[in-house]
């Protein structure tokens, strides 16, 4: 597609349900990046996936966050047992390949996530 | 652990006129990439300006323009003849070369408003 398309781009949920935020980056982009957005605070990664593959999931804040790429392309942020703390907007970018920190990075338009 | 500091919340300025966003950080690498991202209403993170701290010059893109000072870990944004288009929030990120260069290391942000 023409940019990063992110879906839902709001979502309610109760605490304690399961939610899924999905992302569909640039059509050839293999760099694929999850970010977490705050209240008031700048965007704090989460994962990198390159291709398929999960090459950094260190900013996963817990195991009730996972994230899949399963055809190298479209991904899939998976939250379990929702918390009030979870709260925030999911920011998904793409890029080319990632191999300098020189990338330019494509956002998409987030999905805020509210947990009540 | 890197840090990016923006010490002002909020900054306003007079249609066509000129501001400065401040923005200080912490690494102690050598060879590292700065950025300045604008966030909208929309929520779409979007590139603003790139500086590489290898070069010496500063970048520039049409009416924005950096002062990057290295050994003041200092990068401040000004924009020129400022319009209503570019009142959004405004990201100051940081981010190493090599293995870990797709991790953008984000401040919190200055909430810039354009006065008519």
């Amino acid at each position: 597609g023409a940019g990063v398309s992110q879906t839902p781009s709001n979502k309610v949920t109760e605490k304690g349900k399961y939610v899924e935020l999905r992302c569909d980056p640039i059509s050839g982009h293999t760099a694929l990046y999850w970010y977490r957005q705050s209240l008031g605070q700048g965007p704090e990664f989460l994962i990198y996936f390159q291709g398929t593959g999960a090459a950094d999931d260190s900013g996963l804040p817990n195991d009730r966050f996972f994230a899949v790429r399963p055809e190298g392309s479209v991904s899939t942020l998976k939250i379990q047992r929702t918390e009030r703390g979870d709260s925030a907007v999911y920011l998904c970018a793409s890029s080319l390949q990632s191999i300098s920190g020189a990338n330019v990075l494509t956002f998409g338009a987030g999905s805020r996530l509210t947990v009540l | 652990a890197q840090t990016v500091t923006q010490s002002q919340p909020e900054m306003s300025v007079q249609e066509a006129e000129t501001v400065t966003l401040s923005c200080t950080y912490d690494t102690s690498e050598s060879d590292y990439y700065l950025f300045w991202y604008k966030q909208p209403p929309s929520r779409q993170m979007i590139l603003v300006i790139r500086q590489e701290a290898y070069k010496q010059q500063n970048a520039t893109e049409n009416r924005f323009s950096v002062n990057f000072q290295k050994a003041a870990k200092s990068f401040s944004l000004k924009i020129s003849d400022s319009q209503l288009g570019d009142a959004a929030m405004y990201f100051c990120a940081y981010s190493a070369p090599g293995a870990g260069s797709y991790q953008l290391t984000f401040g919190k942000g200055t909430k810039l408003s354009v006065i008519p």
